[in-house]
């Protein structure tokens, strides 16, 4: 079956620790996307990828990285620098084209800072 | 500056008790207004879009209507499967693929 595979969905960090979310889609699709989403927050995007070896920066950026070296993977890399990354993460995909807002998402990967 | 404003934050309703959920929304060139849902721990799954006013799109129980300045989710006849949290999002023309996501309805029903 098609669709987005998220892992570790469980991950416990030390302060100080570069962390990295896995994610990866069997889609055949271009673009990828990461979100963060708090408790009583909207989603709010961190990085998205339109096309292999390029991607764009969302807009919560700061303290985040991203790769995307083969369409089927957007790893996302937590670092020490964001100073508040205990949050529920989702990876989502979708289309090229018109139809770019119907998005795909992965079960999401939820981190605590210890 | 776009934005995206939905209410209730929460909403109690009894089975067969219809309601609907309200998305207000500010973006200048409306590209498309989409709605999920998301279960408790899981990731959001695409229910609707809508590109222009007027527009309606229907789905089992749930129908998603549009006008210039908001949409709204009306459930009709709902049941306790249908608890879970309405996300609604907007996409501008002007700012490319990126979604702007309301914080979201959360909807509980009770038998």
């Amino acid at each position: 079956d098609g669709g987005i595979t998220q892992s570790p969905k469980y991950l416990f960090r030390k302060e100080g620790q570069n962390v990295t979310l896995s994610c990866e889609q069997n889609l055949n699709h271009d673009a990828m996307y990461w979100y963060r989403q708090d408790p009583g927050q909207g989603l709010r995007l961190i990085y998205y990828s339109q096309i292999v070896n390029d991607f764009q920066k969302g807009d919560i950026a700061e303290g985040y990285s991203v790769s995307r070296e083969k369409k089927e993977s957007f790893p996302l890399t937590v670092t020490s620098a964001q100073k508040n990354p205990t949050a529920f993460y989702l990876c989502a995909s979708s289309t090229a084209g018109f139809n770019t807002g119907e998005l795909f998402f992965g079960e999401g990967s939820r981190l605590t800072v210890l | 500056e776009d934005q995206v404003t939905q209410s209730p934050e929460a909403l109690r309703l009894q089975e067969g008790e219809s309601s609907s959920l309200n998305c207000s929304y500010t973006v200048s060139g409306l590209r498309g207004l989409f709605w999920y849902r998301q279960d408790p721990g899981k990731g959001p799954e695409f229910l609707f879009t809508l590109y222009s006013a007027g527009e309606e799109k229907e789905k089992e129980r749930l129908k998603a209507t549009l006008t210039k300045k908001e949409s709204f989710l009306h459930i009709t006849a709902p049941k306790p499967e249908d608890s879970a949290t309405y996300l609604c999002a907007v996409q501008a023309w002007q700012a490319g693929t990126a979604l702007i996501f309301g914080k979201g309805t959360t909807l509980s029903v009770s038998s």
